[in-house]
């Protein structure tokens, strides 16, 4: 089975300092990750995610996270936190499925609310 | 196409009605999923489509649960004799073909569903 934990449930930052999001996650073969960024009352939106190849992954909005292997991480950053970056940020993770030959569901951590104020 | 659609945003139900959302995917998305999301949870998965089949139901979708696409485009989540449980944000998916897809899904921005 695949899990994500998100060991944070709020993050606070002053704005133009970098925030830091934990991810930890398992799976049985490889993973593949995802960011997602949800604002009150709406669907999530994707923001990055990895795949395979460089373990710095650029996304949206200057966001990036970093995979490591030997910890199973996926930290979200950001060099410079603006107050618009709060919202509710969900990891996520899925089977690269080679082992099934299909697509598999994302499962998804409980989400860490950002905070940024001035 | 403007992304994945949902309908209707809101929806009110007393306990033991029948409530029926639908999703309509971005229109060359052959993957179409349903999640569901409570107050201070991440989605949980609920089902999954490839094109028309119904490849994959989580425990969670109890016989009180229903989700068809019947064409492989929209699809639709009926909820029978409602719980106040069920009250949570229902959220649709969708992914473009591949085998080992690494698109990131589309969400839809969800049905938020309440039982009073």
């Amino acid at each position: 089975a695949q899990s994500v934990a998100q060991p944070e449930d709020q993050v606070n930052v002053a704005e133009g300092n970098p925030l830091t999001v934990k991810c930890t996650y398992s799976v049985s073969g490889n993973p593949y990750l995802f960011w997602y960024v949800q604002y009150p009352n709406r669907g999530l939106q994707f923001l990055l995610k990895y795949i395979t190849g460089d373990n710095l992954v650029k996304g949206s909005y200057g966001f990036e996270a970093e995979f490591n292997k030997s910890q199973t991480s996926f930290h979200l950053k950001k060099p410079s936190a603006l107050v618009s970056d709060s919202a509710l940020y969900f990891c996520a993770v899925r089977d690269s499925g080679a082992h099934t030959g299909t697509a598999s569901k994302l499962t998804f951590g409980t989400g860490t609310r950002l905070q940024v104020t001035l | 196409d403007t992304g994945v659609s949902q309908n209707p945003r809101h929806k009110i139900t007393k306990r033991g009605q029948n409530v029926t959302f639908r999703c309509d995917p971005i229109s060359e998305h052959n993957r179409l999923y349903w999640y569901r999301q409570t107050l201070g949870q991440g989605p949980e998965f609920l089902t999954y489509f490839q094109n028309e089949a119904q490849l994959e139901k989580s425990r969670l979708l109890s016989d009180r649960f229903s989700a068809e696409r019947p064409k492989g485009s929209f699809s639709t989540l009926e909820i029978q004799r409602t719980e106040q449980g069920d009250s949570a944000m229902y959220l649709c998916a969708s992914s473009p073909p591949g085998t080992f897809t690494n698109y990131g899904y589309t969400f839809g921005s969800g049905t938020r569903l309440t039982v009073v």
